[in-house]
C-alpha cells in the first residue's frame, strides 16, 4: 500500500513563495501526482512527475526524489486564487490508475 | 466539452434509505473512479472500472456498497441501506484511455448526507 504525509494546512502571503511537502511509502512507484481542489470544487490535474528532479509550469513547479520518497509542490508569485488544497498521491507499481489520496494541504493566501 | 456529470448534487436521506449516485463520463474516456472525500480520511478511492468492467472493488467498505457501469456512458453507486457514516461527498472521474499521466477529470460530486 502507500503512505503518505503532507502537512494539513499553511499559511502564506499574496505575492511570495510557498513550498509544499510531500513524503511517501509505497510498495512500488509508479509516478506521483498533484492536483490542487478549491473549497467546495472538484479537484484538478496539476502535475506527474515520474522521474527525479524539478518540473515547472507557470508559476507551479513540481520536483520529485524516489530515492527520499518525497516531493514537493512550489508555488511562486502566490495569489488569492492559489488559497486551495493541495493533494498529493502515489500510485502503486503495476496499479497506475489506483490513485489514492490522502487529506491535502490546506493552503489559505492571505493579502 | 461536457465534462464528467454527477447526479444528484446533494442528497438527504434518513438512515435505511438506499441511496443512488449516478455518473456520466467524459466520452471517449474508458476508465471510470468513484472515490469518497470526507475530512477525517481525505479522499479514497473505491473502485475502479475499465471498459465498463470492474477492475478493484477493494476500497468499497462493505457489502452495502455496489457500483455497476452498464455502459461506456453511465455508471452509478448504490448504498443500500445507508448509514449516517456514509455522509461524505462522492466523486465520480474519468481518465483517458492508454497509459500516461493518468490525469483523472473530476466531476463536481454528490454530497450525501445520511440523517
Amino acid at each position: 500500500g502507500q503512505n503518505i504525509d503532507q502537512p494539513t494546512e499553511m499559511t502564506a502571503t499574496e505575492g511570495a513563495i510557498v513550498q509544499i511537502n510531500c513524503t511517501y511509502q509505497t510498495s512500488g512507484f509508479n509516478g506521483l501526482f498533484w492536483y490542487q481542489q478549491h473549497a467546495g470544487e472538484a479537484p484538478t490535474f496539476l502535475s506527474y512527475n515520474v522521474l527525479d528532479g524539478l518540473e515547472e509550469k507557470g508559476r507551479f513547479s513540481s520536483f520529485l526524489s524516489r530515492s527520499k520518497g518525497y516531493s514537493y509542490l512550489l508555488l511562486k508569485e502566490l495569489q488569492m486564487k492559489d488559497s486551495a488544497s493541495y493533494l498529493c498521491a502515489v500510485p502503486p507499481r503495476g496499479g497506475y490508475q489506483k490513485v489514492t489520496f490522502g487529506t491535502g494541504t490546506k493552503l489559505q493566501v492571505i493579502p | 466539452d461536457a465534462g464528467v456529470i454527477q447526479s444528484p448534487r446533494h442528497e438527504v436521506t434518513e438512515m435505511g434509505q438506499e441511496v443512488t449516485l449516478r455518473c456520466k463520463p467524459i466520452s471517449g474516456h474508458n476508465s471510470l473512479f468513484w472515490y469518497r472525500q470526507t475530512m477525517m480520511r481525505g479522499l479514497e478511492l473505491l473502485i475502479y472500472f475499465n471498459n465498463n468492467v470492474p477492475i478493484d472493488d477493494s476500497g468499497m467498505p462493505e457489502d452495502r456498497f455496489s457500483a455497476k457501469m452498464p455502459n461506456a456512458s453511465f455508471s452509478t453507486l448504490k448504498i443500500q441501506p445507508s448509514e449516517p457514516r456514509d455522509s461524505a461527498v462522492y466523486f465520480c472521474a474519468s481518465q483517458t484511455p492508454g497509459v500516461g499521466t493518468g490525469e483523472l477529470f473530476f466531476g463536481e460530486g454528490s454530497r450525501l448526507t445520511v440523517l
